[in-house]
């Protein structure tokens, strides 16, 4: 089944403390993005990867680092998480970095800092 | 600052009757419009979208209505079912630019 995976779905964790989510397609898709979901605010794109070794800032790409080592993952990483950080996180992916091109989102981590 | 301005923020219409959700934008590079449809604890997913050469764009009963010089565009669901119960996001992108910009959704739910 063509699908983007988010791992965990769930996370609740403390301040400074390092996390790393993992988002996975099998699409073979070229484009990968986060974005974060919060009440009145939409989705804010973090930061996006047109390709392997290729990734740019997004809207509000403090306190995130991402990596694209393979085509197929795309991890997102925070260093050192802050409570306005708690949110809803969505990967998606594209089949290339065309703006008309559909995004596959996948099924969301919701994140809680302490 | 918010470029896709959404509203209702939440709406609720009876079983049958017709849903609308507004959007507006303030760059006139925009030219692809979608809107995607989220269910609870999942993932957005497109629904439909639309260029600005048309002014409508109807795929069975969800509707795009595009206002070029208002700057505006809506989403109409006719007939709407309990299973339209979502949350709705407009968005806009530019040819070059490598993301979309959303709107800040709309909870819909149907009552039966």
């Amino acid at each position: 089944e063509a699908q983007v995976t988010q791992n965990p779905r769930y996370l609740i964790t403390v301040t400074g403390k390092k996390l790393t989510v993992t988002c996975s397609q099998n699409m073979n898709h070229e484009y990968m993005s986060w974005y974060r979901q919060d009440p009145g605010l939409g989705l804010r794109q973090i930061y996006y990867s047109m390709n392997v070794e290729v990734t740019d800032k997004g809207d509000v790409p403090e306190g995130y680092k991402v990596s694209r080592k393979e085509k197929r993952n795309f991890p997102l990483i925070l260093e050192s998480p802050s409570p306005n950080q708690t949110s809803l996180y969505f990967c998606a992916s594209s089949f290339d970095r065309a703006y008309t091109d559909t995004q596959y989102f996948g099924p969301g981590t919701r994140l809680t800092v302490l | 600052q918010q470029q896709v301005k959404q509203s209702p923020q939440s709406l609720i219409v009876q079983k049958g009757g017709i849903s609308i959700i507004n959007c507006a934008y303030e760059n006139t590079a925009f030219d692809y419009f979608p809107w995607y449809q989220q269910f609870p604890g999942k993932g957005p997913a497109l629904l439909i979208a639309i260029r600005p050469d048309v002014s409508e764009k109807k795929e069975g009963r969800f509707t795009i209505s595009f206002n070029k010089s208002a700057k505006q565009f809506s989403l109409h669901i006719m007939d709407s079912q309990p299973g339209d119960s979502a949350t709705y996001f407009c968005a806009a992108s530019i040819a070059g630019a490598q993301k979309l910009v959303f709107g800040q959704g709309t909870r819909l739910t149907i009552n039966p």
